[in-house]
């Protein structure tokens, strides 16, 4: 079955770190490029980070950067969100995506909520 | 690059035609794609490129446009069409803020 199952999210303190991780399956993962995308309650997808088929490349929205880092396990079919020094802005459902071609989105995961709060 | 989706509401009823409008600030070529997405769901990728329907989309779900204005329309709705859709353009994948369709 063509899928994507996240794990990792909860609650979490502002200033603290939590990892989330996405595993593929039914499809040849390492020649697809991966992404994550969240959603804050009540408004739109943003991305958030972009990661190439072999690893080798990524990239995060500037609201991210530096403080996220994504990475990939191609022997695991697994791809990670490390996020560091989170902030309240930072909640919201967080979507492991498949790369269309590298432009667009079209595998989504479940989701994940990830709350930062005190 | 900035995306506005009109109108942010549009109320139908089933078997009625639906017209999604989604408006780049500069030309992106047909570097758009369209989602649906139903409540407590992931998006679904409905359109890309502008105009080519992602695999397993049903026939009634059309995109077109290309610079800076493009349209989705859906030709006879279905009760599961009522649902937030959003644009998203390739440059930084960049998403609109949705238009949401409702039963009238």
């Amino acid at each position: 079955q063509v899928r994507l199952v996240e794990s990792g999210g909860g609650v979490v303190q502002p200033g603290r770190s939590l990892r989330l991780s996405c595993t593929a399956s039914g499809f040849p993962f390492s020649t697809y490029t991966m992404h994550w995308v969240r959603q804050a309650p009540g408004k739109g997808p943003e991305w958030v980070s972009f990661i190439s088929s072999d690893g080798r490349d990524t990239y995060s929205a500037d609201s991210v950067r530096a403080r996220f880092t994504m990475s990939r396990d191609n022997s695991r079919q697994k791809v990670h969100l490390q996020m560091n020094s989170l902030k309240s802005d930072d909640t919201a459902v967080y979507f492991c995506a498949r790369g269309h071609g590298g432009y667009y989105f079209d595998l989504w995961g479940q989701g994940l909520l990830v709350t930062v709060s005190s | 690059i900035v995306l506005a989706q009109s109108p942010a509401t549009l109320s139908l009823s089933p078997g009625d035609r639906a017209t999604l409008s989604c408006r780049a600030s500069q030309n992106i070529k047909n570097q758009l794609a369209w989602y649906q997405q139903r409540l407590g769901q992931a998006p679904r990728l409905l359109i890309y490129d502008a105009s080519s329907r992602a695999t397993g989309i049903p026939a009634r779900f059309s995109g077109s446009g290309s610079g800076t204005d493009f349209t989705l329309t859906i030709s006879s709705l279905e009760p599961e069409d009522f649902a937030l859709y959003y644009c998203q353009q390739r440059d930084n994948w960049l998403f609109g803020h949705g238009t949401k369709l409702e039963i009238k």
